[in-house]
């Protein structure tokens, strides 16, 4: 059974480093072709795709946020850890990580998602 | 990558079918056949429902069915039941060349009346 956790701050300031960490479970990111993604839904908005981590460590980010985004993970101990530099109000979202099956493009298991407040 | 347009809400009676329509571009819903839709009960995790636009992973009832015109994607729930009440979003393979992405409809309310 494939699960994945999201876990981290439910408050960071504004300006400070957002880490948040996704631990799975079912599968391995070193099976080759498997990917996990970040994903977050700010109140009342659209679902906003962030990242992406591939079985070889390939490293994929969407544009408006590359520079303040990292993706890593430590597949000892089955965890993808997401880190989100200098952040605002407008990065209070619902952050979700999810698996993308190898050469597919959907998200076949979810997190079930963490609330982050970037508020002072 | 602008966000998939979805209707705020639909309802239907226990029985009906619905359509929940999701509206992209040809660099995304138009341009690929890797639209999937996701069903969301409250504080739950997303559940895959349907992929590249019309096949369903094992143990998604038959009821649930996905299609594809143009721009326009669509997902529709045969013979409402109360539990299919939740919120329904879209999603889209997008790319450029630098950029492989993933765009995301803004979610749909299901109502079962």
């Amino acid at each position: 059974q494939v699960t994945l956790k999201e876990s981290g701050p439910a408050l960071v300031k504004p300006t400070q480093t957002l880490t948040l960490t996704c631990t799975f479970s079912g599968f391995s990111l070193t099976t080759n072709g498997m990917r996990v993604t970040w994903i977050r839904q700010p109140p009342g908005k659209a679902l906003e795709w962030l990242a992406r981590i591939d079985w070889d460590d390939d490293r994929f980010y969407t544009t408006s946020l590359k520079t303040r985004l990292t993706i890593s993970r430590d597949t000892s101990k089955n965890q993808v850890v997401l880190t989100l530099t200098n952040v605002d109000p407008v990065d209070t979202a619902t952050y979700y990580c999810a698996r993308l099956p190898p050469a597919e493009y959907y998200f076949d298991s979810w997190g079930q998602g963490t609330l982050v407040t970037v508020s002072s | 990558q602008s966000a998939l347009t979805q209707p705020a809400s639909v309802s239907g009676s226990p029985g009906q079918s619905i359509t929940i329509s999701c509206t992209g571009s040809s660099s995304d819903v138009g341009g690929y056949h890797y639209v999937s839709w996701y069903q969301q009960h409250p504080g739950k995790a997303p559940k895959l429902l349907i992929y590249d636009v019309s096949k369903r992973p094992s143990g998604v009832s038959s009821r649930f069915s996905g299609s594809k015109s143009d721009n326009t994607a669509s997902l529709t729930i045969s013979g409402l039941l109360a539990e299919d009440e939740a919120d329904y979003f879209c999603s889209s393979y997008t790319s450029t060349s630098t950029l492989v992405s993933w765009v995301f409809g803004g979610g749909t309310k299901v109502t079962v009346l």
